[in-house]
């Protein structure tokens, strides 16, 4: 069954740096997606990306955060330059049409020291 | 006041019970709505989409009042293996927005 894959599962970087969270959506899906989930919170929505473009996003979603799909399968989420409150799960999404169910990858876990 | 609202629970419950969880969304131009199961540090995994109709499926029946807009999720013989947080998911346009989930034990 085709599925969403994220690298890395777990990353742990210091405070100001740049992190980048890849993602594999799945491959006939056209809208994709960044959600963030603290630990012991609400899953969050970040970022919907559809034909190359950014869609809508989340007032979490700053200058320090960017989103690319630099080829025909990676749809990455950058940040720029890391803060403690930044540590959360980190999941990408997929689904084929709008309004459709969303499909998840089994996360990012992101530590901030 | 939250787009989407959820009971947050824990609900306790013994294993063969039933049990029910409810949701409502505030914004009327909100299109598609769905039951999400996420386990403790796991993705959310579908559980099912919901329909105006109602929709079963085994266990699990799943309602939507767009008057009321509400949503509702019926668990019947609870078993062990259904204890997780479950999560009411509403669509509207670009977004997905996620209620905070509603945690369920149940207990041998």
């Amino acid at each position: 069954e085709p599925e969403v894959t994220q690298t890395p599962s777990h990353q742990v970087t210091q405070m100001g740096q740049e992190v980048i969270l890849r993602c594999v959506p799945i491959s006939n899906h056209l809208y994709f997606y960044w959600y963030r989930q603290i630990l012991g919170q609400k899953v969050e929505f970040l970022v919907s990306f559809y034909n190359n473009e950014i869609s809508e996003k989340s007032e979490i979603f700053d200058d320090q955060f960017s989103v690319e799909r630099p080829d025909g399968s990676n749809f990455t989420l950058k940040i720029r330059s890391t803060k403690l409150e930044d540590s959360a799960m980190y999941f990408c999404a997929s689904t084929p049409y709008e309004g459709r169910e969303l499909f998840f990858g089994e996360g990012s876990r992101l530590t901030v020291l | 006041r939250k787009e989407v609202e959820q009971d947050p629970g824990p609900f306790n419950v013994p294993e063969g019970a039933t049990v029910a969880f409810n949701c409502t969304y505030s914004n009327s131009a909100s299109q598609s709505f769905f039951w999400y199961r996420q386990d403790c540090r796991k993705e959310p995994k579908l559980l099912m989409s919901v329909y105006s109709s109602g929709n079963e499926d085994g266990r699990f029946t799943a309602q939507l009042n767009r008057a009321s807009q509400y949503i509702s999720l019926l668990i019947r013989d609870s078993k062990l293996s259904d204890s997780a947080t479950y999560l009411c998911v509403v669509n509207r346009g670009y977004k997905y927005i996620f209620g905070t989930g509603t945690r369920l034990k149940v207990l041998a």
